[in-house]
């Protein structure tokens, strides 16, 4: 089973920072299966971003992935009040099982 | 428009089973696996299983299995998950969710399933 770890835990910013979340994974991920989505309270996740760097539709700019291997990221330019959020990185490409990260919570400082 | 949309919450006592149905709709059922993936209060997002409707074949992730049983029925577009000897720590919000190339991008409201005695 591939275990994906994302660091920070809890990042603490204010809307027009940049935040940059991680993912790093125990064994290699083909960059086609790693996606990240975004979780509001009382939601279920939404896709943000998947083949490691494509945004899902209706995804803004703003948002933005990279990496390859063992190494993921994904960026925000520029913070706005919505996306203050948990968001978690999923590979699934290695079936089964299908793993997530634990997450990482965006809270407003 | 892509749509799944999930039975209502369930109370069910320890040592219960239940099940919680996914009805799809506004896309080819039969052409995408429906995946199964729970989440604790609080807590992150956890992978159960799937279904690959067209065939019927399954696949559980190791925690859950001998207790979970995903099933579905073509004609009615819906797939279902069956949890069984449920205890106090399977109390959590389940999800289907449709896997394309794209990962899960299209997920149920959830559905909240209580164990309490």
């Amino acid at each position: 089973e591939i275990v994906l770890t994302q660091s920070p835990g809890t990042l603490s910013l204010s809307p027009g920072e940049r935040a940059t979340l991680s993912c790093r994974a125990s064994q290699s991920v083909s960059s086609s299966y790693l996606a990240w989505y975004q979780q509001k309270p009382g939601q279920p996740p939404r896709l943000l971003m998947y083949g490691a760097s494509t945004r899902a539709t209706g995804i803004p700019d703003r948002f933005s992935g990279s990496g390859s291997g063992t190494d993921f990221t994904l960026t925000i330019s520029r913070l706005e009040s919505e996306d203050f959020a948990v968001y978690y990185c999923q590979q699934y490409g290695s079936s089964p099982p299908i793993t997530f990260g634990q997450g990482t919570r965006l809270e407003i400082k | 428009q892509v749509q799944l949309v999930q039975s209502g919450a369930e109370v069910k006592k320890p040592g219960a089973s239940v099940k919680v149905s996914c009805k799809a709709s506004g896309y080819n059922f039969n052409g995408y696996p429906t995946h199964w993936v729970r989440q604790a209060p609080g807590q992150s997002l956890e992978y159960m299983g799937w279904i690959n409707a067209a065939s019927g074949n399954t696949g559980y992730s190791q925690k859950f299995q001998g207790r979970v049983t995903i099933t579905s029925d073509t004609s009615a577009s819906t797939a279902y998950m069956e949890l069984t000897s449920l205890i106090s720590e399977d109390t959590a919000v389940y999800y289907c969710a449709r896997l394309s190339f794209r990962g899960f991008d299209s997920w149920g409201q959830g559905t909240l399933v209580t164990v309490s005695s």
